[in-house]
């Protein structure tokens, strides 16, 4: 089964650019998944198949994926944008699923 | 838009059966494009995978838990439910049921706590 490994933490001043890293072997021949959780929410999709925003997601939030590291990128980064932030991949060898460990992004 | 909705008690004794129901509206569980999956998040911490089930019946578990867990699906009330048998309290966590697309959780349910505990 895949290992999926975060930062624990990210901090960034607003405006600026954040970068959330998921390490994996390989893990660029998959399909990374990306979500967002506040405090007390469930999690929501963010970013599917590496790099594409479900509806309603803004253009902040994107994704890249190649060789041993997806990266989720958040971009002119708001107050708003503090919260836990989680990779996830499918192995279609095993149909088991895998999250990486969670990043907690802090807007400083 | 599917909506999911989880159920049951929030407190199990240690050493018992935690049992939970995730209830599917806004489209059939038969769907041949979903699986359904249970997620976990014990306080403070991460997500963790415990399953899934396809509406057919075959099922995945977390290797960890697979001596622990059943997730059974009842397509006649488009639900599917998760036992965890021998609970402690290591089991307490927020129960999260989710539909499984192509690789990706894009609808969840609210959350429920499970909390064990004499």
């Amino acid at each position: 089964s895949s290992v999926l490994t975060q930062p624990p933490s990210v901090s960034v001043a607003p405006g600026k650019t954040a970068r959330i890293t998921c390490g994996g072997n390989n893990i660029g021949s998959k399909s990374v998944h990306w979500y967002q959780q506040k405090p007390g929410q469930a999690p929501v999709l963010l970013i599917s198949y590496d790099s594409d925003r479900p509806s309603g997601i803004p253009e902040r939030f994107s994704g890249s994926n190649s060789g041993n590291t997806a990266t989720l990128t958040i971009s002119r980064v708001e107050a708003g944008d503090e919260a836990d932030y989680y990779c996830q991949v499918w192995d279609n060898i095993s149909d088991h699923v895998v999250f990486g460990g969670g990043t907690k992004l802090t807007v400083l | 838009q599917k909506q999911l909705q989880e159920s049951g008690p929030g407190l199990v004794k240690p050493s018992e059966t935690l049992s939970l129901t995730c209830t599917v509206s806004g489209g059939s569980i038969s769907s041949s494009s979903y699986y359904w999956g249970w997620i976990r998040q014990p306080p403070g911490k991460g997500l963790e995978w415990i399953g899934s089930i396809y509406y057919s019946g075959s099922t995945y578990y977390n290797p960890s838990l697979k001596s622990r867990v059943t997730i059974s699906v009842d397509t006649s009330k488009n639900q599917f439910s998760l036992t965890l048998s021998s609970v402690t309290g290591a089991d307490t966590a927020v129960y999260y049921c989710a539909s499984l697309f192509s690789g990706h959780y894009r609808y969840w349910g609210p959350g429920t706590l499970v909390t064990v505990s004499s």
